[in-house]
């Protein structure tokens, strides 16, 4: 069973950073491109970047809104998926979901995790 | 950036009824067009992917069609379980999600 699980959500304050993680199961994590996806409260969903896989040389992508601020990297030997947020502002809080791109590159996100929510205030 | 404009942006139905969610690109996309459907507090599930394939395990009422601006997602025959928010997302340059349809009991 395809499972994908975030953690490291929490209150930070504007300027700060933070680090999440998603460990994946189930599946072989290493063939897949791999994104993150957020939701801000009552709010649609927002494409954040995506990391591809080894073949594609773990090459990424970012969405304008988090460009230069935001770093998304992977651990094959982990099979966990990183988003590092730096120079967060209050328009970053969100629930953030990493999701699984079944279809080799073009975002069918076939599997998501559960979320977890990043709340930046002061 | 290519936008996607869903429309309505909300409406209420009876279980029973056909449904159809309108989303609009910005610029052409051919077929990259995918859809979604989100309960309140869970995350999203995959529905239909390159516009018009239905994912393996979705129930058959679901349905996807269109190709360059403009596309549809039809719920034959609604049924108690679909009341959700429904996104429509793009691939064809990187990636963007319409703005959500809520779909309620009416």
């Amino acid at each position: 069973e395809v499972q994908l699980v975030e953690s490291g959500g929490g209150l930070v304050q504007p300027g700060g950073s933070l680090r999440l993680s998603c460990a994946a199961s189930g599946f072989t994590f290493s063939d897949h491109y791999m994104d993150w996806v957020r939701q801000a409260p009552g709010k649609g969903l927002e494409w954040v970047g995506r990391t591809r896989n080894k073949a594609n040389s773990y090459t990424a992508e970012y969405a304008a809104s988090v460009k230069g601020r935001f770093t998304i990297s992977r651990d094959d030997s982990k099979n966990s998926l990183y988003l590092q947020m730096n120079s967060l502002k209050t328009e970053d809080t969100a629930v953030y979901y990493c999701a699984r791109d079944g279809s080799g590159g073009n975002f069918r996100f076939d599997y998501w995790g559960q979320g977890t929510l990043v709340t930046v205030s002061s | 950036d290519i936008q996607l404009t869903q429309s309505p942006s909300s409406l209420s139905a009876s279980v029973g009824d056909r449904v159809t969610i309108t989303c609009r690109a910005s610029q052409s996309i051919g077929g990259y067009l995918n859809w979604y459907q989100q309960k309140p507090g869970k995350a999203p599930k995959l529905l239909i992917y390159a516009a018009s394939s239905l994912r393996s395990g979705v129930p058959s009422r679901f349905s996807g069609s269109g190709s360059g601006t403009d596309f549809t997602l039809t719920i034959s025959s609604l049924q108690p379980e679909d009341f959700a928010t429904f996104y429509c997302q793009q691939s064809y340059t990187l990636s963007t999600f319409g703005g959500g349809t809520k779909v309620e009991i009416k």
